[in-house]
């Protein structure tokens, strides 16, 4: 079945990078477009960005754009979040996720999730 | 940027109640909406798409309904491992996709 392993997470200071991956299994990672969202500690779900199938389209949530940038190696069948300018506020489980839409440049809801990796920023 | 808001944002329910939870859109996005539900440390899991299709393996229990800007998930009989956070989620402008801020389904 279809599996999602988040990893890359930790606890760095403001301003650093850190790069998280996401290792899919289970279904052909090159057809599907794939999602970050991330959960602040007691908080609600957001959506962060989504990359297309074949990785020509790529969109981003306002609070993240321009210091965030979503890729992915088909193959490698993974998936990643490079974020430089961390900030507290980024402090959350990240999680990844897939479209259940194959091959296209629409997406809709994330029909499988990983278990999340945490990020912590913090002085 | 479309704003999902879930009402109520904790309820208290006992096994077996029925239990109906809503979901507001600030504009109008058809039937382009999917509810999760999220156990404590858990990731969450899709139950509903396109307003009212049941998820592979969602229990029949679960139903959801609307269109437009109101929106309602459905468990019939609440049991013991309902108990979780449910969001629901619109797909039909992005970006940004966007969630609710989730009920929380608590015993009573």
């Amino acid at each position: 079945q279809a599996q999602l392993v988040e990893s890359g997470g930790g606890v760095v200071q403001p301003g650093t990078s850190l790069r998280l991956s996401c290792a899919a299994s289970g279904f052909t990672f090159s057809s599907y477009g794939m999602h970050w969202v991330r959960q602040a500690p007691g908080k609600g779900l957001n959506w962060v960005a989504v990359i297309s199938y074949d990785g020509s389209k790529k969109y981003y949530a306002d609070s993240v754009k321009g210091r965030f940038t979503i890729s992915r190696d088909n193959s490698k069948n993974t998936l990643y979040l490079q974020m430089n300018s961390l900030r507290a506020e980024d402090t959350a489980v990240y999680y990844c996720a897939k479209d259940p839409l194959m091959s296209a440049y629409y997406y809709y809801y994330m029909d499988v999730w990983g278990k999340g990796t945490t990020v912590t920023v913090s002085s | 940027e479309i704003v999902m808001t879930q009402s109520p944002a904790s309820l208290s329910v006992s096994p077996g109640e029925r239990v109906t939870l809503s979901c507001r859109a600030s504009q109008s996005v058809g039937t382009n909406l999917a509810w999760y539900q999220q156990k404590p440390g858990q990731a969450p899991r899709l139950l509903i798409y396109h307003a009212s299709t049941g998820a592979t393996g969602i229990p029949a229990r679960f139903s959801g309904s609307g269109s437009g800007t109101e929106f309602t998930l459905t468990i019939s009989s609440l049991q013991s491992e309902d108990f979780a956070v449910y969001y629901c989620q619109q797909y039909n402008d992005w970006p940004p996709l966007t969630f609710g801020g989730g009920t929380k389904v608590e015993i009573k």
